[in-house]
C-alpha cells in the first residue's frame, strides 16, 4: 500500500532563503506524485505534479520539486521565499492500489512560516 | 467555471442534530471526494464516488452518509451529530489524465471547505 511522510510539520524560514520542505512515499508500482499549497481559511491549491515525465517538475509560484526513485523522495523547492509563501503544504500520492478511483493519499502536512 | 462549490461555508450544530453539506461540481468530473481536515491529521477521506448513482466507504466513514443522485453533486450527511464531527470539511472531484500509453492519473480539485462546530 501507498503511504507518504512529510518530515517536518513545521517549517520556517526568512524571507530570500531557500524553502526545502520534506516527502517520502512509499509505493510498490512507479507512484503519481502531488505537491498541494492551503493557504488560510481555504481549499487546496495543486502546486505541482510528478506524472512519470521529467524527474525534475516545476509549479506555479516558484516551487519545483524533484523526483528521486533511489531515495523515495519527492521534496518540495523554492529558492527565494516570500512572505506571501506562507501556507500549509501537503505531498500526496496516488492510490494506485485502488482500481483507479482516483483516491490520493496525503502527508500530514507541513506549515511553512516566512520571516521578515 | 466556477469549479468545486461548497454549501454552507459555516454552520454551527447542536449534538444530535443532522444536516447536509452540498458540493457541486461544473467540470463534468466522474470522481468525488468527501474530506475532513483535522489539526495535525492531514486529510482523510470519507466518502468518495466513482460516477452517478455509486459511492464507496473511505477511510472514516463512521457517522456520515452520502449521495449522488446528479453527476455534478455529491451530498454529505451528518444524521446525528456529534462533537467529535466538528471538524472542517473538504470536497473534490477529479477525471482521468492521460500520464503515457494506457497510464492514467488523477488531479483532484477542491472546493473552499465548510467548519463545521457541534456543540
Amino acid at each position: 500500500a501507498q503511504s507518504v511522510t512529510q518530515l517536518g510539520s513545521h517549517v520556517s524560514v526568512s524571507e530570500g532563503a531557500l524553502v526545502l520542505l520534506r516527502c517520502n512515499y512509499s509505493s510498490s508500482v512507479p507512484p503519481y506524485l502531488f505537491w498541494y499549497v492551503q493557504y488560510p481559511n481555504q481549499g487546496l491549491q495543486l502546486l505541482l505534479k510528478y506524472t512519470s515525465a521529467a524527474t525534475l517538475v516545476k509549479g506555479i509560484n516558484g516551487f519545483e520539486a524533484e523526483f528521486k526513485k533511489s531515495e523515495t523522495s519527492f521534496h518540495l523547492t523554492k529558492p527565494s521565499a516570500h512572505m506571501s509563501d506562507a501556507a500549509e503544504y501537503f505531498c500526496a500520492v496516488s492510490d494506485i492500489g485502488s482500481s483507479n478511483t482516483g483516491k490520493l493519499i496525503f502527508g500530514q502536512g507541513t506549515t511553512l512560516q516566512v520571516k521578515p | 467555471n466556477a469549479g468545486v462549490t461548497q454549501t454552507p461555508k459555516f454552520r454551527v450544530l447542536k449534538t444530535g442534530q443532522s444536516m447536509t453539506l452540498l458540493c457541486a461540481q461544473d467540470m463534468n468530473h466522474e470522481y468525488m471526494y468527501w474530506y475532513r481536515q483535522d489539526p495535525g491529521m492531514g486529510l482523510r477521506l470519507i466518502h468518495y464516488s466513482v460516477g452517478e448513482g455509486t459511492t464507496a466507504k473511505g477511510e472514516v466513514p463512521d457517522g456520515y452518509n452520502v449521495s449522488r443522485l446528479k453527476k455534478q453533486n455529491f451530498l454529505l450527511g451528518l444524521e446525528s451529530a456529534a462533537p467529535s464531527q466538528t471538524s472542517v470539511y473538504f470536497c473534490a472531484s477529479s477525471a482521468p489524465r492521460l500520464a503515457g500509453v494506457l497510464k492514467y492519473y488523477n488531479e483532484q480539485f477542491f472546493g473552499p471547505g465548510t467548519r463545521l462546530t457541534v456543540l
